[in-house]
């Protein structure tokens, strides 16, 4: 079966400095990755996906990039963080026609 | 376009009492819809879901929903509630026949009183 790891599972940063959250995946090949953010009250917020290698939508313009340098491998980057920028990123996986299966999520605070 | 709509950020009950969240979607064809349950500062997990077939479909942890096309609903029950059933509940929608990208709703908070 499909796992994701995300990882770290907290993070503090401070304004101004840069971000890599990392997300991986076991049991699939070819997988459809998105990243979300989670903001108290708000839900979630699809910001990018991947259906391949190199193949990054954005949902929404930000201070956020994202890049897809392996199959099973999605990553968040920032190169200056924002206060805004804080909340929950949740990495998940959804195949076609199907529930999403998503990691344990990363809590970052900017400050 | 597809949207989802929950009723009420927060509902509160008291142990053993009926949960009822509430959820009403939009789409322009039939879809296929979730509920999904998020304990603090973790991820989503799935409770149920509907693609096609029977309308009431059962989930974990007791949940159920009933898909009504009439009413654009997909309501998320369970008999009596548990205090571990304290988390927030999410809807989605994707529209079946291929296209992947669910519309989730805000969330609905539910709190269980002893």
């Amino acid at each position: 079966s499909q796992t994701i790891h995300q990882w770290p599972a907290t993070l503090v940063q401070p304004v101004g400095s840069p971000l890599s959250l990392e997300c991986t995946v076991e049991g699939t090949s070819n997988p459809n990755l998105y990243w979300y953010r989670q903001a108290a009250g708000r839900g979630l917020q699809l910001l990018f996906y991947s259906v391949g290698i190199g193949q990054i939508s954005s949902e929404v313009p930000q201070n956020l990039s994202a890049s897809r340098p392996q199959d099973r491998q999605f990553i968040l980057s920032s190169k200056k963080l924002l206060l805004s920028d804080s909340g929950f990123y949740l990495c998940a996986l959804i195949p076609t026609n199907t529930e999403a299966f998503f990691g344990q999520g990363t809590r970052l605070t900017v400050v | 376009a597809q949207s989802v709509t929950q009723l009420g950020s927060h509902v509160s009950v008291s142990e053993g009492a009926l949960v009822l969240l509430r959820c009403n979607y939009s789409s322009s064809v039939p879809p296929y819809l979730f509920w999904y349950v998020q304990y603090p500062n973790q991820g989503l997990q799935l409770l149920l879901k509907y693609t096609t077939g029977a309308t009431l479909v059962k989930g974990i942890n007791g949940f159920e929903a009933e898909f009504k096309k009439s009413e654009t609903s997909f309501h998320l029950t369970k008999p009596s509630a548990h205090m571990s059933d304290a988390a927030e509940y999410f809807c989605a929608v994707t529209k079946g026949g291929g296209s992947y990208i669910p519309t989730f709703g805000r969330g609905t908070s539910l709190i269980v009183h002893p």
